[in-house]
């Protein structure tokens, strides 16, 4: 079993729909989680963390987190064909020592 | 500026060269890691540093060395490549704590033939 998994997709959404990313972690002893968006040929940047159970808003991007089910997932709300990227769940584990990416969801955002 | 570079961002090889990638960060932190990406397998950890004398192996670290030359400076070796290195590296820094946002390069696309 991989320590944080994620559907590879793609993801496919009409513009202007709630674009809905899961991902589920291996470690119960995990503290802090990470949402990363890569557009294709570029380096992965930040959209939001999260360490709380429960929901955090940030613009169009909501992060869910529910630790006992170890699950966390990144809604985007009116989707832009700008959004169209990959995206990476990622999870720093117990003493944060390191963070573990998964593999990443596709989204395609169509017009 | 960009806060972390990484040099070269392109490279082909052949199999047996020794290659050295680099990695400069101009926003301070003391912890700075080597990554791979290959399609469909995500970021793969090589190798990551907690400071200038702390250097740790990650998931995949045969076959590559690195050297923490300064808190802004961490270069990764690869002594003689062979094809299945051929993937796009990305260095990246961090500031530790429990929200420990990673801030990538550009990436160095390595290709061994």
């Amino acid at each position: 079993q991989k320590e944080v998994e994620q559907n590879s997709g793609p993801l496919s959404v009409p513009e202007g729909a709630i674009a809905s990313l899961n991902c589920t972690y291996s470690d119960r002893g995990s503290q802090s989680f990470f949402w990363y968006r890569q557009y294709s040929g570029k380096s992965p940047e930040l959209i939001m963390f999260i360490y709380s159970n429960g929901d955090k808003e940030d613009g169009r991007f909501t992060a869910q987190l529910n630790k006992a089910s170890q699950y966390v997932s990144l809604l985007i709300r009116d989707s832009q064909p700008s959004d169209s990227a990959t995206y990476l769940c990622a999870v720093n584990g117990a003493g944060g020592f390191k963070t573990i990416f998964g593999a990443g969801t596709r989204l395609f955002v169509k017009a | 500026d960009a806060d972390v570079t990484q040099t070269p961002r392109n490279r082909i090889t052949k199999t047996g060269k020794r290659i050295m990638l680099e990695c400069s960060q101009t926003k301070g932190h003391d912890r700075m890691y080597w990554y791979r990406q290959d399609p469909g397998l995500g970021l793969q950890l090589i190798y990551y540093s907690f400071d200038v004398k702390d250097i740790n192996k990650g998931e995949i670290s045969d076959g590559y060395s690195v050297s923490r030359q300064a808190q802004a400076k961490f270069s990764l070796s690869l002594e003689s490549a062979i094809p299945n290195q051929t993937a796009l590296y990305f260095c990246a820094t961090g500031g530790g704590g429990i929200a420990d946002t990673q801030y990538f390069g550009p990436g160095t696309r390595l290709t061994v033939l």
